[in-house]
């Protein structure tokens, strides 16, 4: 049972543009979201978070959004770099125990 | 680099060997965890341990994974009698006292059985 949903297995980008990357979850409990960029024969590294209070965090050209009434979250990467092509993978919780979505490939075009 | 190491980084075994998988976390990481990967999938939790102690396990983990993190610093994942649906991606991730809740992921071990 997924309970952490990334619908958009990849997305294509042109460079300089926003990329925006769609995560939803199932459980209203989790208070802690989290985004991972992992590159290929990598182990994931850590980008930004955002806990359960509030609706946003930014960092630089990344901008993580919390909709919590519909349990939804956004990734905003703006310019949008080909460094930035990657799996994206959303993480939600609290606690001990985070859940991961399945990613989301995103291709950034020169 | 995270920091945080894994041995081996692959390895392909005959079904029914044991293997064991080494995690090397930084100092400041007093949690660890170890999370299974397939293709097309996250990381899908297996165990955490608060130092020494082995806090939560996944319904995942059958009787034939063990996993010990003896002096809260280093952790080994040991598999016995390995089954081909056990290939897959093995990552640990260490994890200190830190406002935003990250974990630090490791390369990974790459099981592979034959």
């Amino acid at each position: 049972d997924q309970q952490v949903k990334q619908n958009s297995p990849s997305l294509s980008v042109q460079e300089g543009r926003i990329s925006i990357l769609n995560c939803d979850y199932t459980n209203s409990m989790f208070d802690y979201f989290l985004w991972y960029k992992k590159y290929p024969a990598e182990g994931p590294t850590f980008l930004i978070s955002i806990s359960s209070i509030k609706d946003k965090n930014e960092d630089g050209r990344f901008t993580v959004f919390l909709n919590k009434s519909a349990k939804h979250l956004s990734l905003h990467i703006v310019p949008s770099q080909p460094g930035d092509s990657a799996v994206y993978f959303c993480a939600s919780g609290g606690g001990n125990q985070f859940y991961f979505g399945t990613g989301t490939s995103l291709t950034v075009i020169p | 680099d995270t920091g945080v190491s894994q041995d081996p980084r692959h390895k392909i075994t005959k079904r029914g060997q044991n293997v064991t998988f080494r995690c090397d976390p930084i100092s400041e990481h007093n949690r660890l965890y170890w999370y299974r990967q397939t293709l097309g999938q996250g990381p899908e939790f297996l165990t955490y341990f608060q130092n020494e102690a082995q806090l939560e396990k996944s319904r995942l983990l059958s009787d034939r994974f063990s996993a010990e993190r003896p002096k809260g610093s280093f952790s080994t994942l040991e598999i016995q009698r390995t089954e081909q649906g056990d290939s897959a991606m093995y990552l640990c991730a260490g994890q200190g006292e830190t406002r935003d809740n990250e974990q630090f992921f490791g390369p990974g071990t790459r099981l592979t059985v034959l």
